[in-house]
């Protein structure tokens, strides 16, 4: 079947520090792989996708490379911002318009 | 702008009463779902429809029920049967197809407390 696991949290980071959130996948087939964020009390953005192996999303200084041969998709950030706190989720969507989505990792990054 | 909206943002309910959560979308999408969300449990599945007058149960579907009558509302009710229903509920749709084009984009949510 499919599913997601990825990083448990909460992270904690310096403002300008590297960022990285893992998250491996198990699918049937040849799935699409994305990153949501979700600030409080509200619901969840795209951050960034890729359709296929090897591709590589990117948004906002964040970018995310699919990896088949590792079934990876690595959150990862040069220099977190004040204003990256939030939960990171990552997804993938397989046969069927079916999500699958990973508990979400908690990223706090202090001034 | 297109979007989703769901309503109320917040919602209080006495134990044993049924209520029922707006999501109406605006971006002509063929699928819309319901997630329910828990601190530390990520989003687990409700209900989920792919075309109007037809939908699937998805992993959590006890003490819920929906309704697809148009393509633009997705309303979920959630009833005296469910046995903890405190929680976040987060409405979603997409587009059907091709799942290289496939995104899910997401209301901001209603939070229902049980009293």
């Amino acid at each position: 079947g499919n599913s997601v696991t990825q990083m448990e949290g909460p992270v904690t980071l310096s403002e300008e520090a590297f960022l990285t959130i893992n998250c491996t996948y198990t699918a049937t087939g040849y799935p699409s792989l994305f990153w949501y964020v979700q600030y409080p009390g509200e619901g969840l953005q795209l951050l960034l996708k890729a359709t296929k192996a090897d591709d590589k999303g990117s948004n906002k200084g964040f970018e995310a490379t699919y990896r088949k041969e590792t079934t990876s998709f690595h959150l990862e950030k040069g220099s977190v911002q004040v204003s990256d706190s939030a939960v990171y989720f990552c997804a993938l969507s397989g046969t069927g318009n079916q999500f699958y989505f990973g508990t979400g990792t908690s990223l706090t990054v202090i001034p | 702008d297109g979007g989703i909206t769901q309503s109320p943002k917040y919602l209080f309910r006495k134990e044993g009463q049924n209520v029922t959560l707006s999501c109406e979308q605006n971006l002509n999408h063929d699928a819309m779902y319901w997630y329910r969300q828990d601190p530390g449990q990520g989003l687990r599945l409700i209900y989920y429809s792919q075309i109007v007058n037809d939908f699937q149960k998805g992993d959590i579907a006890e003490g819920y029920s929906v309704s697809r009558e148009k393509k633009e509302s997705f309303p979920l009710t959630v009833t005296s049967a469910q046995k903890n229903p405190t929680a976040f509920y987060l409405c979603a749709s997409s587009i059907t197809g091709s799942s290289g084009a496939n995104v899910l984009t997401f209301g901001a949510g209603s939070r229902l407390t049980v009293l």
